[in-house]
């Protein structure tokens, strides 16, 4: 169970917005380490979606944007397209854990 | 072209050994921040081990004692030593970099399945 809690899934219709979350704790996210975001479909590997709680690598749409407040983050998907099917991930690191990377559990997006 | 390509999986007996390989093309392994995350069947993704551009290391405690990270400057290759293997470590493994920001480089992965 990862220290950083997503919920396993979520789903919107087409042109809907669509949040994720990321609850962390005093450890992780409340310790000012920075939050990413990673999307990964089916049979691939992930890839980069948000860096640094809210930043956009190059060729990432804005429809994508995220957040970070406390010791939870969000990623918020709007005008939500067929497409966007695919597991999330968010990313922190945690004090207790000798500085390696922890990622959440994951959330499966399914567009309606 | 930035470019990661990860090749050693395959199918080996509780107790064995495999050693994983991650060609980097388009910029030196050693200058960066390297990774290995890993994926069970149906599973979310876990971090398993880096190596930072001083070369130190960190694992995951389930890997610790047990998976080795290393690299070749002359190679550009990451790799990833891993001894007494276990089920619980069958798993897609993916070689993953932070150029600029997070994880922003990562390979398709290899699979490593633990089975008598």
């Amino acid at each position: 169970q990862s220290v950083l809690t997503q919920p396993p899934s979520v789903s919107g219709a087409p042109g809907q917005r669509v949040t994720i979350s990321c609850t962390g704790s005093s450890s992780n996210i409340g310790a000012n380490y920075d939050v990413h975001w990673y999307q990964q479909f089916p049979g691939t590997a992930p890839k980069l979606l948000i860096y640094n709680n809210n930043n956009r690598p190059s060729g990432v749409p804005d429809r994508f944007s995220g957040s970070k407040s406390g010791t939870s983050a969000s990623l918020v998907i709007t005008g939500l397209q067929a497409e966007d099917e695919a597991d999330y991930y968010c990313q922190s690191y945690d004090s207790s854990l000798s500085g390696l990377g922890v990622f959440g559990g994951g959330t499966k997006l399914t567009v309606l | 072209e930035v470019q990661l390509v990860e090749s050693g999986g395959g199918l080996v007996q509780p107790g064995g050994s495999l050693r994983l390989s991650c060609a980097a093309s388009g910029f030196t392994v050693s200058d960066g921040y390297m990774s290995w995350v890993r994926q069970a069947p149906g599973k979310g993704l876990e971090w398993v081990s880096v190596v930072d551009s001083v070369d130190n290391t960190k694992y995951a405690d389930s890997v610790k004692g047990r998976l080795t990270i290393s690299r070749d400057p002359s190679e550009n290759t990451l790799y990833l030593q891993m001894n007494s293997l276990r089920p619980e470590d069958t798993a897609v493994y993916f070689c993953a970099a932070k150029l600029r920001h997070a994880l922003d480089v990562w390979g398709k992965g290899t699979t490593v399945t633990v089975s008598s």
